[in-house]
């Protein structure tokens, strides 16, 4: 069965400051989807980056990066220049081709002025 | 372009009520998916539609949830009776579908259900 996890509960940085949230996943597929979404309070969950399991780049999104590392199952999110809107629930996902996505249970992230 | 509408944004009801919630996904997404989401935690997949289809159904509470999406468009999820435990946000989201070069799915705002 696959599984996300997540194993930051809170954290919290003062702004400007870089932040890396971690997520770890279980499966024994070759070809998914990582994401990172972003629900910030009282507001809509959006997507924040994509990462295709053949791609070995990693991908970037403006101040976003994440740090995929396939053989260890490993997905983390750095936020770089962290703004105060960048407070928020983060969730690690895993999706398969099926379209089947399992959801981390979230890192709430405070960004502090 | 609208994003995913989803109604009501909250609803209070009593227990042994029924209650009954919408979701008009993005035009063109086939895959419709209804997430239970706790305070405080992740989404949980209660049902995934591909068009008319219920491709995923298996951790919908088949004796008081029931869900349909007819003309593989708009959705329904009804709970009936309610129960306290089912105080949560039911969110709905779409997807382009199987073959999607994305995967990306796009979120309503939500249905924040209180059961008193």
């Amino acid at each position: 069965a696959q599984t996300v996890t997540q194993s930051q509960p809170e954290m919290s940085v003062q702004e400007a400051e870089t932040v890396t949230l971690s997520c770890t996943y279980d499966t024994s597929e070759n070809n998914y989807y990582l994401f990172w979404y972003k629900q910030p309070p009282s507001r809509q969950m959006i997507l924040v980056i994509r990462q295709e399991a053949y791609k070995q780049q990693n991908a970037t999104e403006n101040r976003f990066s994440v740090n995929f590392q396939k053989a260890a199952k490993s997905f983390s999110l750095k936020i770089s220049d962290s703004q105060l809107g960048d407070t928020a629930m983060y969730f690690c996902a895993f999706m398969l081709r099926d379209d089947k996505i399992i959801f981390g249970k979230g890192t709430r992230l405070h960004i502090l002025p | 372009e609208a994003g995913v509408v989803q109604s009501p944004r909250y609803k209070i009801i009593e227990k042994k009520q029924p209650v009954a919630f919408w979701c008009n996904p993005i035009s063109g997404h086939n895959t419709l998916y209804w997430y239970l989401q706790n305070l405080g935690q992740g989404p949980e997949l209660l049902i995934r539609y591909e068009n008319e289809e219920a491709v995923d159904d298996s951790q919908l509470p088949k004796d008081r949830f029931s869900a349909e999406r007819l003309k593989g468009v708009d959705s329904t999820l009804k709970i009936q009776p309610a129960e306290l435990g089912d105080s949560a946000v039911y969110l709905c989201a779409s997807s382009l579908g199987v073959g999607s070069t994305t995967g990306e799915l796009f979120f309503g705002e939500g249905s924040r259900l209180t059961v008193l």
